[in-house]
């Protein structure tokens, strides 16, 4: 049971670029959400989904996509990447009541 | 929206007890749960509390005040591994957690 994964741990990437961050999780949990930290802050909830196919925004959505096409997978997508995205990422899955969370993407945009 | 505040940091000696609070503002709200994240680390779930009392596992109880919007995390036995920021969550509609700013608890010897 890996509960939950993200990949990849690091990425540094230029300002325009895009990228994919993965998330799954083996527990069969209905509810996934992305999450980024900046230093010294709390949590900030990008995007959630309640089951596969469905999918709302969070708190600070733009520049962000994401996608729900298994019950495993939720995969972040950053458009065209900031400097201002420069963060912590962490995906997480919420099953009886507590939230599990993956290792984190420590995400660098030059 | 949703609004919590928590203390930035707090600092106590091994052994001892320490307590942090939360107070929060929300639209709707299911339940208040606490995480701990070490540096470098990804947060783990410590507790939740649906209704108003104290839920106990181990050394750490939390409380929960719904008429006061308030709650709080109670730290008995510190240790030094304890020393890492603690996170309280509310719990919404659709089941979105929104979190507080934390509160860095170090724990000298």
């Amino acid at each position: 049971n890996a509960g939950v994964t993200q990949t990849p741990k690091f990425q540094v990437l230029k300002t325009g670029q895009s990228m994919t961050l993965q998330c799954a999780q083996d527990m069969n949990h209905e509810y996934m959400s992305w999450y980024r930290q900046d230093p010294g802050m709390g949590l900030r909830l990008i995007h959630y989904s309640v089951g596969a196919g469905i999918t709302d925004q969070g708190e600070v959505p733009n520049g962000y996509n994401v996608s729900r096409s298994t019950t495993e997978d939720f995969p972040l997508r950053l458009l065209s990447a900031a400097p201002s995205q420069t963060s912590v990422y962490f995906c997480a899955s919420t099953g009886g009541g507590e939230q599990f969370f993956g290792p984190g993407t420590r995400l660098t945009v030059l | 929206g949703q609004s919590l505040e928590q203390p930035s940091e707090v600092t106590a000696v091994e052994g001892a007890i320490v307590q942090i609070n939360c107070t929060y503002q929300t639209s709707g709200f299911y339940g208040l749960s606490w995480y701990q994240q070490h540096d470098g680390g990804a947060p783990t779930f410590l507790s939740y509390n649906a209704l108003d009392g104290l839920e106990e596992t181990g050394r750490f109880s939390s409380f929960l005040s719904r008429s006061d919007s308030y709650g709080y995390l109670l730290l008995q036995e510190l240790q030094m591994k304890d020393s890492a920021s603690y996170f309280c969550a509310v719990s919404g509609a659709g089941n979105m957690l929104t979190f507080g700013g934390g509160t860095r608890l170090m724990v000298k010897p």
